[in-house]
């Protein structure tokens, strides 16, 4: 099993669409989360950091579920320009001073005009 | 400001040949990492390295040295490159490590 997965996708959405990312990990002990976003071809790219508490950047919204080691990424009204890959990224902690990001293999998003 | 830069951006060589893939950050993070990218896997650790003189073997080593004489040069070597080792590379680092990670954009490499 892996320790960080995700659906591939890909999704397809029309523009103005809300779209939902979800992602499951492993290590309980995980501490810190992040989405990454690439664009074909590309580099990633930090999109978000995701704290426990929520967080909301413009049409953006993070959310963690540590009980449920669940993970999401909410995007209010997409854009073409929103078509890109969708890495989940979590903090493993393996015991002591040893963590790891470890990255999902990401999500396919094509938000169709 | 660059931040983390990679070179070459591309590469073509023959089975056999040593690589050496350059990686340069000018944030003076402790933390550098190296990663490929394949179809089907997603973004695998080669080696990482939390600071001068430190490295430690990430998922997939096999095949691949690192040194890191300088904070700010983390440079990967095949030292003996096999057409497996066809993939896009990426360097990335970070202050910490439980900070999110910077990329820089990429080394394609073929290997005939």
């Amino acid at each position: 099993r892996k320790e960080v997965e995700q659906d591939p996708g890909p999704f397809n959405v029309p523009e103005g669409a809300t779209v939902a990312f979800n992602c499951t990990y492993s290590n309980s002990a995980s501490q810190s989360f992040f989405w990454y976003r690439q664009d074909c071809r590309k580099e990633p790219k930090l999109l978000m950091s995701v704290y426990s508490s929520g967080n909301e950047d413009g049409r953006f919204t993070a959310q963690v579920d540590k009980s449920s080691k669940y993970i999401s990424l909410f995007i209010r009204d997409s854009q073409p320009s929103d078509s890109a890959t969708y890495l989940c990224v979590v903090n493993m902690n393996y015991g002591g001073a040893t963590n790891k990001l470890i990255f999902g293999t990401g999500t396919l998003l094509a938000v169709q005009p | 400001d660059a931040g983390i830069t990679q070179s070459p951006r591309y590469k073509i060589t023959e089975t056999g040949r040593q690589v050496t893939l350059m990686c340069h950050q000018t944030w003076s993070h402790s933390y550098m990492f190296w990663y490929r990218q394949d179809l089907g896997h997603g973004l695998r650790l080669i080696y990482y390295s939390a600071a001068a003189d430190i490295t430690d073997k990430g998922e997939v080593p096999d095949g691949y040295v690192v040194s890191r004489s300088k904070t700010e040069n983390f440079p990967l070597t095949l030292e003996s490159a096999t057409r497996s080792q066809t993939s896009v590379y990426f360097c990335a680092s970070s202050e910490d490590r439980r900070q999110p990670q910077h990329f820089g954009d990429g080394t394609r490499l073929s290997i005939l």
